[in-house]
């Protein structure tokens, strides 16, 4: 079955440190996979997807099929870092599910 | 351009009752669907459209219904509201893959 795992529910950082958000994925066939963000009192929105190989706010994310990971990276958090973050999955075979995990919040502290 | 446009924001229900949660787009995206957030849960599919006239079930759809007579609206009904529908209910557009999502509705069945 298709799944996300984002093991972390809480990951707190000081300011300037380094973050990494995990990101576990089951999926059989090429996976299409993105982070999302959702800010307090905002919309959850797009922050980056594989495919485009971008650097968004600083974060990266490399897909690992060996390992079945995307894990969001950043080298020095901000404390306008702080927001869940959520890893998803869209499902080809499934008539292009976007499958979430749980998410995983991030809290900057100065 | 409003993008996705939820209504209402807030909604107190008693058990029983039934209600429906508004969902409209201005993207003329195809693609539409509803998630309920619940913590530790991340967002879970409830239902999604591929276009007007078409709906199918996702994750946990059970007491829930859709319908899509239009490309931009795709409203959510709670038949027989029950204390565990209490969650946040996102609806979201897409292209390609990359949502877009409405504010959100926090329901709480009393």
């Amino acid at each position: 079955a298709q799944r996300v795992t984002q093991p972390e529910k809480l990951l707190s950082v000081f300011k300037g440190a380094p973050v990494e958000l995990k990101c576990n994925y089951s999926y059989s066939g090429s996976p299409e996979l993105f982070w999302y963000v959702q800010y307090s009192r905002q919309r959850l929105q797009l922050l980056l997807r594989h495919i485009s190989r971008e650097s968004i706010k600083g974060f990266t994310a490399d897909l690992n099929k060996g390992e079945t990971s995307f894990h969001l990276k950043k080298p020095f958090a901000q404390e306008e870092d702080s927001a869940m973050y959520y890893c998803a999955l869209r499902a080809y075979n499934q008539g292009g599910k976007l499958i979430f995990g749980q998410g995983t919040e991030l809290s900057v502290k100065p | 351009n409003a993008g996705v446009t939820q209504t209402p924001k807030f909604q107190v229900l008693k058990t029983g009752q039934s209600m429906t949660l508004q969902c409209a787009q201005d993207m003329n995206h195809e693609y539409m669907s509803w998630y309920r957030q619940d913590p530790g849960m991340g967002l879970r599919l409830i239902h999604y459209s591929v276009g007007a006239g078409i709906t199918d079930q996702g994750e946990v759809p059970n007491g829930y219904n859709v319908s899509r007579s239009t490309t931009e609206d795709f409203p959510l009904r709670l038949l027989s509201a029950a204390p565990s529908q209490t969650s946040v209910y996102f609806c979201a557009s897409r292209i390609q893959g990359v949502a877009f999502f409405g504010q959100g509705t926090r329901l709480t069945v009393v």
